[in-house]
């Protein structure tokens, strides 16, 4: 079946410009999550929505940061203002329900800012 | 709160080795845990799973075994291939709303 998906797979934004990425969890997951990967590091998390009701915030760096899932399904996560230090790896990944469950991952959406 | 630790890279070994790559963990409560492995160019995909302590989960020749009493959560494989070649991460989730916290993987290299 698919998987998850993001896109796009690469943006380039310069300082200051606002960006939005997507994705698309697995059909009939309720949890999904977004986390931040930076270079030879490990994903850290942003945020959790339960269906689409965003249930913890607490990972986002600042306000810039924004994030929905108006309908439950697609989300968006929202950078305003890019910054260079916002450069990484954006990951989406979706699980069936919340609780001590494996996360499916999409590919990543590599943000650079120049 | 939780944290993970793994062994820093990069482990270069030989094809046909065996891999061990060392995961200790600090949670409340019992969580579970995971190794992900991501291929170069892709994305994060799921290698095994262990729910509660002794658990062993296993997939394509790899194996962790829940350790409860030494909090740790070893990867390990009889004979690792140039295919193996990836950055692995040992993860846990407490069930809360934080998602999964990784540790800063570690970067396999074999060789032929």
């Amino acid at each position: 079946g698919a998987g998850v998906s993001q896109s796009p797979r690469y943006k380039v934004a310069k300082r200051g410009q606002d960006v939005a990425l997507r994705c698309d969890p697995i059909s009939g997951h309720v949890s999904l999550f977004w986390y931040q990967q930076a270079l030879g590091q490990g994903p850290e998390f942003l945020t959790y929505f339960q269906n689409e009701a965003q249930l913890d915030k607490s990972g986002l760096p600042s306000d810039r940061f924004f994030a929905e899932r108006p309908e439950g399904s697609v989300s968006t996560l929202k950078i305003q203002r890019t910054q260079q230090e916002d450069s990484a790896v954006y990951l989406c990944a979706s699980s069936i329900r919340q609780g001590r469950y494996e996360q499916y991952f999409g590919p990543g959406t590599r943000l650079t800012v120049t | 709160g939780n944290s993970v630790t793994q062994m820093e890279g990069p482990v270069t070994l030989s094809e046909e080795a065996f891999l061990t790559i060392n995961c200790t963990y600090t949670a409340t409560g019992y969580p579970s845990l995971f190794w992900y492995v991501q291929y170069p160019g892709e994305g994060l995909q799921l290698l095994l799973k262990a729910t509660k302590a002794d658990d062993k989960g296993s997939n394509k020749g790899f194996e962790a075994t829940y350790r409860k009493e030494t909090t740790s959560f070893h990867l390990e494989k009889g004979s690792v291939q140039v295919s193996d070649s990836a950055v692995y991460f040992c993860a846990l989730s407490d069930g809360g709303a934080d998602g999964l916290t990784f540790g800063k993987g570690t970067h396999l290299i074999i060789q032929p």
